[in-house]
């Protein structure tokens, strides 16, 4: 199968903690793509990160950081010292390479920031 | 910086109606993508289009589905007979490449109510 897994539907934190969203996937594919995608409550889908099969380094950008572990299928998202505007339904996809094309979702996590 | 435009941003038909959702892809793109979005639901591909055809396609896109590229800017889906279950958010989403090298670039989405 391939598939991406958001085990956490929702989350709920208070401004400046830190908080780690969830992402599993599977995928027969020894070459692949990893995506992190945010709806805000307007709707659009803004692209965060795209990171391939190949190349296991995390990735930091400001607040937001990413850490990619082939050995469990991982590919996790951090946000440090969250923020109202963070607040967002945030996706984690997937491109396998013999599906090229096709963008594979999982199913959100919600994440809420209270102030 | 450029960006892929969907017309109209919300709209509302009577079910059994013909619909047709526009998009305006990125103008030096070739690929061009639908997804779908029911309401609180994950984000799912339809249909991938590449050299004035259908490169890929869903389960979900049926006979009462079809894309067009009728002039060298816009980039159509066409829902026959809507039925209420068609009611969701579109994304029209465009690329340089299939989606491995660069990733694609969403619209801001249509929202299709159907009554």
């Amino acid at each position: 199968a391939q598939k991406v897994t958001q085990a956490q539907t929702e989350i709920s934190v208070v401004e400046k903690e830190d908080v780690t969203l969830d992402c599993v996937y599977e995928t027969r594919d020894t070459t692949y793509y990893l995506f992190w995608y945010k709806q805000p409550p307007s709707g659009e889908l803004v692209f965060l990160i795209r990171r391939n099969s190949f190349d296991e380094q995390n990735e930091i950008s400001g607040r937001y950081s990413w850490n990619f572990q082939k050995s469990t299928s991982s590919f996790n998202f951090t946000i440090t010292a969250s923020q109202v505007v963070d607040s967002a339904v945030y996706f984690c996809a997937l491109i396998p390479y013999s599906s090229a094309s096709k963008i594979i979702f999982g199913s959100g996590t919600r994440l809420s920031i209270r102030p | 910086e450029p960006e892929v435009t969907q017309t109209p941003s919300h709209q509302v038909t009577q079910m059994g109606q013909e619909v047709i959702l526009r998009c305006v892809p990125i103008s030096n793109h070739l690929y061009f993508y639908w997804y779908r979005q029911i309401l609180g639901q994950k984000v799912e591909f339809l249909v991938s289009f590449y050299n004035n055809e259908i490169s890929e396609k869903s389960e979900i896109f049926d006979d009462q589905f079809s894309v067009e590229r009728p002039d060298g800017s816009n980039f159509t889906l066409k829902i026959r007979s809507t039925k209420l279950e068609d009611s969701a958010m579109y994304f029209c989403a465009s690329g340089t490449d299939s989606g491995l090298e660069q990733p694609q670039h969403f619209g801001d989405g249509t929202r299709l109510s159907i009554l």
